[in-house]
């Protein structure tokens, strides 16, 4: 079974804190994605990666920025948190055509 | 960006059938699926069809796709409590290798014992 874990669950930080949101996949997976999620407004993709040391922001990338120095880990940063960015942040990996698979999730709020 | 829309609640009785509808604009997506998600969990995917088939059946699951009209349909049937979830359509991006998804905003649903 593919994994796909995130480093926390539930996260509570401070706002103008800097924030690492991280992601690791078993799979070898050459895709791997960051979303966040909202109720009311679904899925939105942050950030996204095709290969190591790539990535291609997504719909929302303002505010954050990614890491991929390894093909198995995908770090998400916010530079520094604000209030807007309390969220459910999910990340997902993909062979192309076969369908994402996601981790578990963090909740993170700013205070 | 494609456009995937679904209607975001959806009521069933405990032992009746579920049906949860959506629609996508991309013609050419090669893969569409659906997504479960349970409370405070990530999705999970469910299943998936290829855009050259008309139905697929797993279990208590049956994907209807309607290329022509871009309709996408998830049944469950028996539907049980534990069926209560968020459920996510998906279609992947047009041409792309990249394995984007586009997802709908989801269909909360809720099943009454």
């Amino acid at each position: 079974d593919v994994k796909v874990t995130q480093s926390s669950r539930y996260l509570v930080k401070r706002t103008g804190e800097k924030v690492f949101l991280e992601c690791v996949q078993d799979m070898d997976h050459e895709n791997m994605f960051w979303y966040r999620q909202d109720p009311g407004l679904g899925l939105r993709l942050i950030y996204f990666s095709y290969d190591v040391k790539m990535k291609e922001k997504g719909d929302i990338p303002e505010g954050y920025s990614v890491s991929r120095e390894k093909k198995e880990r995908f770090s998400l940063i916010l530079e520094s948190a604000s209030t807007n960015q309390t969220s459910m942040y999910l990340c997902a990996s993909s062979l192309a055509g076969y369908g994402a698979f996601f981790g578990q999730g963090t909740r993170l709020t700013v205070v | 960006g494609e456009d995937v829309e679904q209607s975001l609640f959806l009521s069933v009785r405990e032992g009746d059938s579920s049906v949860i509808n959506c629609t996508y604009t991309d013609s050419s997506s090669t893969y569409l699926y659906w997504y479960k998600q349970e409370p405070g969990a990530g999705l999970q995917l469910l299943t998936y069809i290829f855009s050259n088939m008309d139905m697929k059946q797993d279990q208590r699951l049956t994907v209807l796709l309607n290329k022509k009209d871009k309709h996408l349909s998830l049944r469950i049937a028996d539907t049980q409590t534990g069926d209560s979830a968020i459920y996510f359509c998906a279609e992947s991006e047009r041409g792309s290798t990249l394995g984007r998804l586009y997802f709908g905003r989801g269909t909360q649903l809720t099943v009454w014992p």
